[in-house]
C-alpha cells in the first residue's frame, strides 16, 4: 500500500560509477519530483515532471538525468559519481503540480553514500 | 524569488505543553501555498499542514495549527500537547502560483524539535 516508494533506500557506491534510483507512486498523481538534502538536511528541489512532461530543472549537474517513463515512474540517473553527490534523494509526487495549493507527498527517501 | 526563513535551529518542550515554531517568508507572489512537514530520526517526510494565502482561517489539523499572519508574512506552527513521538525535525515550506518561477517548493533550514518526558 505504499503510497511513494523508492528503491534502493541505501546505495552505497565507489566515486566513477553510475547508478539509478528508481520511484513510484499509485496514488493517481500527475506529477512527481525529486529532491536533494545534503548533510545539513536542507532540502531542495532537482526535477519535476508533469505527465511524463519535464516542468522543473533547477541547476543540477548534467551528470543527473530524469526518466519518467509513465506518469507513476520517475527514475533518477546519475553518471560519473562524486563525492559531493553524497545526500538523501527524495522522490515526492502531487496531484496536479501546477497549483501553490498542491501537496507534495514524499516517499522515505535513498541514502546515497560515494566513497 | 520565495524565501523561507526558520530562525530556530533547535527547541525543547516538556510533553503535554504547547510549542509554537517560527517561519517567515518572503515572496512577491500575490498567490501562494505554505506548508509543514516532519521528518523524524527516521527520516521519511510526513506532510502534516497547509495553508493558503487567500484562507481567512487558520489551517488546523487535529493537534496542528497554522498561526497565519499574512501582514507579517509568518506561518508559525503551533503543536498542542506535545508528545515523545513529535520530536522531529519541522520544515517550513512554500510554493508560489502556477505559471510562474516560484511554483517549486522552497524549504526553511529546519528547526530541530526535542519533546522531553
Amino acid at each position: 500500500d505504499t503510497a511513494v516508494s523508492q528503491t534502493p533506500k541505501y546505495l552505497v557506491t565507489q566515486m566513477g560509477n553510475d547508478k539509478s534510483i528508481k520511484c513510484e507512486q499509485n496514488l493517481g498523481h500527475d506529477t512527481m519530483y525529486w529532491y536533494k538534502q545534503d548533510s545539513k538536511k536542507f532540502l531542495k528541489i532537482m526535477f519535476s515532471y508533469n505527465n511524463k512532461e519535464l516542468i522543473i530543472n533547477e541547476t543540477v549537474p548534467n551528470r543527473f538525468s530524469p526518466k519518467s517513463p509513465d506518469k507513476a515512474h520517475l527514475n533518477l540517473h546519475i553518471n560519473s559519481l562524486e563525492l559531493g553527490d553524497s545526500a538523501v534523494y527524495f522522490c515526492a509526487s502531487s496531484r496536479l503540480g501546477l497549483a501553490a495549493s498542491d501537496t507534495q507527498y514524499f516517499g522515505p527517501g535513498t541514502r546515497l553514500t560515494v566513497l | 524569488a520565495q524565501k523561507i526563513t526558520q530562525t530556530q535551529p533547535g527547541m525543547f518542550v516538556q510533553e503535554k505543553e504547547a510549542v509554537t515554531l517560527d517561519c517567515t517568508y518572503d515572496t512577491s507572489d500575490p498567490s501562494y501555498g505554505l506548508f509543514w512537514y516532519k521528518q523524524p530520526s527516521s527520516g521519511e517526510m510526513i506532510f502534516l499542514i497547509y495553508q493558503g494565502s487567500y484562507d481567512q482561517q487558520n489551517a488546523t489539523e487535529g493537534r496542528y495549527s497554522l498561526n497565519f499572519q499574512k501582514a507579517r508574512k509568518s506561518a508559525n506552527l503551533v503543536i498542542s500537547a506535545s508528545q515523545l513521538g513529535d520530536s522531529a525535525m519541522y520544515f517550513c515550506a512554500m510554493r508560489g502560483p502556477s505559471g510562474g518561477s516560484n511554483y517549486k517548493l522552497t524549504f526553511g533550514k529546519g528547526t530541530l524539535l526535542t519533546v522531553n518526558p
